[in-house]
C-alpha cells in the first residue's frame, strides 16, 4: 500500500509554546489529507480536512486558531498546535488519499505530543 | 457520529478464522465500508474495503450483505500479530472516515 509518514513521532514541549507536525505521502499525490487526534484506550476522533492549496475545514468543536493546517503542497500537510497546554498532550496521526489512489485512504505512524 | 456499531471485544484461537462482525444500517448508497486496524500505538492500517460485493485480498475477506447494512471481516488464519484493535467505517464522497469504538481482538495462543 501507499506510504504517509509522520514526523516527529514523539515531541515534548513546553506549555506555551508551539509545535508542529508534519505529514508526507511519500509515493503518491494526496489531494486530501486529515487529521486526527487519539487519547489513551479511545477511538480516533478527526479534526479537520484539508484540501491542497485550500483552507482546511475543522470537525465541530476543533478549535481552527490553536490548530493551525497547512497543505500546501500535494505531497505535504502540517498541524501547528499553538500556545500548547497539558491537556493537548494527545496521539496525533494523519492520513491522505487521492482518487489516483483507489479511494483508499492511509494512514501514518501517528506523533504523540507531550506537554509538559 | 460513527455510523458504525461493532461489539467491544473478541477472541479467538491462533489458526483459526476470525469472524468481525459489523452493523451499519444506515449506510448510504454511494459509501463503501471500509476496514482498518491499529495496533497499539502505531497508526491505523489499511484492510479491504468493499461497496457491495464480496472483497478478498491477502490480509482478509470481507462479505457485505445483500442490503448492505451489516458487513463481516473475516481473517482467515489469525495469528498472534493479529491481535488488535478493528475499526469498520464507512466512507462517501468527501474521503471521511468517523471512527466508532472498534472491536478488540485477541488472538490466543
Amino acid at each position: 500500500g501507499a506510504v504517509v509518514s509522520q514526523h516527529p513521532s514523539r515531541v515534548i514541549c513546553k506549555s506555551g509554546t508551539s509545535v508542529k507536525i508534519e505529514c508526507r505521502s511519500l509515493d503518491f499525490q494526496a489531494t486530501t489529507m486529515f487529521w486526527y487526534r487519539q487519547f489513551p484506550k479511545k477511538s480516533l476522533m478527526l479534526m479537520a480536512t484539508s484540501n491542497e492549496g485550500s483552507k482546511a475545514t475543522y470537525e465541530q468543536g476543533v478549535e481552527k486558531d490553536k490548530f493551525l493546517i497547512n497543505h500546501a503542497s500535494l505531497t505535504l500537510s502540517t498541524l501547528t498546535v499553538t500556545s500548547a497546554h497539558p491537556e493537548d498532550s494527545s496521539f496525533y496521526i494523519c492520513s491522505a488519499g487521492a482518487r489516483s489512489s483507489g479511494n483508499t485512504i492511509y494512514f501514518g505512524e501517528g506523533s504523540w505530543l507531550t506537554v509538559v | 457520529d460513527a455510523k458504525t456499531t461493532q461489539p467491544p471485544s473478541m477472541d479467538c484461537a491462533e489458526g483459526r478464522a476470525a469472524n468481525l462482525p459489523c452493523n451499519h444500517s444506515t449506510i448510504s448508497g454511494n459509501e463503501y465500508v471500509y476496514w482498518y486496524r491499529q495496533i497499539h500505538s502505531q497508526g491505523p492500517q489499511y484492510i479491504i474495503h468493499g461497496l457491495k460485493n464480496n472483497e478478498t485480498n491477502e490480509m482478509a475477506s470481507l462479505i457485505i450483505t445483500e442490503d448492505r447494512k451489516s458487513s463481516t471481516l473475516i481473517l482467515p488464519h489469525a495469528t498472534l500479530r493479529d491481535t488488535a484493535v478493528y475499526y469498520c467505517t464507512l466512507m462517501d464522497s468527501s474521503y471521511k472516515l468517523i471512527f466508532g469504538s472498534g472491536t478488540r481482538l485477541l488472538v490466543r495462543p
